[in-house]
């Protein structure tokens, strides 16, 4: 079985300070970890991921994840926010096999305020 | 190439209607996801298909739901009778093969489907 947490059901920051949203997962084997955002009205849209190799993985809009095999986690960052990165984001995990579904977990919401 | 392309945007039904949901996915694509997604439950897999077979149809909530894939480039996704709780958004979600570089392992999702059931 393979699960998702994101404690954080909302985080709220200032634009230009540096934002973190938590991820945490539960996977048999290696994973590979996704983020995904989604802005009202619309599907989500695939941010970064982690599949293999260095553990800081660089994504779309400036936005950035650090995959932590001891504590499970792959916390998505950015080192100044903008408003316009106000969405919901998700994470998602799935088994590192050949076929399979991705477990995403219930979201986070970004509020970035002016 | 469009996406993933949903069809319709919005439906709006009363109950005991039968609901079909479409879905055409990137071309190329061998891997095809249903979700639904509500504010009490958030984003759920309903099933996802592999090279057109089913692979995990788990989450499909009762046998009024059911969803077909004829071909590589067609899904529905149908609710009979549909009821006020089946009221949602439905993704519609396609992944590249194994071995695609650069893509593989990304889900496009599409813009969705908002169904109503009154």
């Amino acid at each position: 079985a393979q699960s998702v947490a994101q404690p954080e059901d909302q985080v709220n920051v200032a634009e230009g300070n540096p934002l973190t949203v938590k991820c945490t997962y539960s996977v048999s084997g290696n994973p590979y970890l996704f983020w995904y955002v989604q802005y009202p009205n619309r599907g989500l849209q695939f941010l970064l991921k982690y599949i293999t190799g260095d553990n800081l993985v660089k994504g779309s809009y400036g936005f950035e994840a650090e995959f932590n095999k001891s504590q499970t986690s792959f916390h998505l960052k950015k080192p100044s926010a903008l408003v316009s990165d106000s969405a919901l984001y998700f994470c998602a995990v799935r088994q590192n096999t050949n076929a399979g579904k991705s477990t995403f977990g219930d979201g986070t919401t970004l509020t970035v305020k002016p | 190439d469009a996406g993933v392309i949903q069809s319709p945007r919005h439906e709006v039904t009363e109950m005991g209607q039968e609901v079909t949901l479409r879905c055409k996915p990137i071309s190329g694509h061998n891997s095809l996801f249903w979700y639904r997604q509500t504010m009490m439950r958030g984003l759920e897999l309903l099933i996802y298909f592999n090279n057109n077979v089913p692979i995990d149809d788990s989450g499909m909530p009762e046998d009024r739901f059911s969803a077909k894939m004829p071909n590589a480039s067609f899904s529905t996704l149908k609710i009979q009778p549909s009821e006020p709780r089946d009221s949602a958004v439905y993704f519609c979600a396609s992944s590249a093969p194994i071995g695609t570089s650069g893509a593989k392992n990304i889900q496009y999702f599409g813009a969705g489907t908002r169904l109503s059931v009154l």
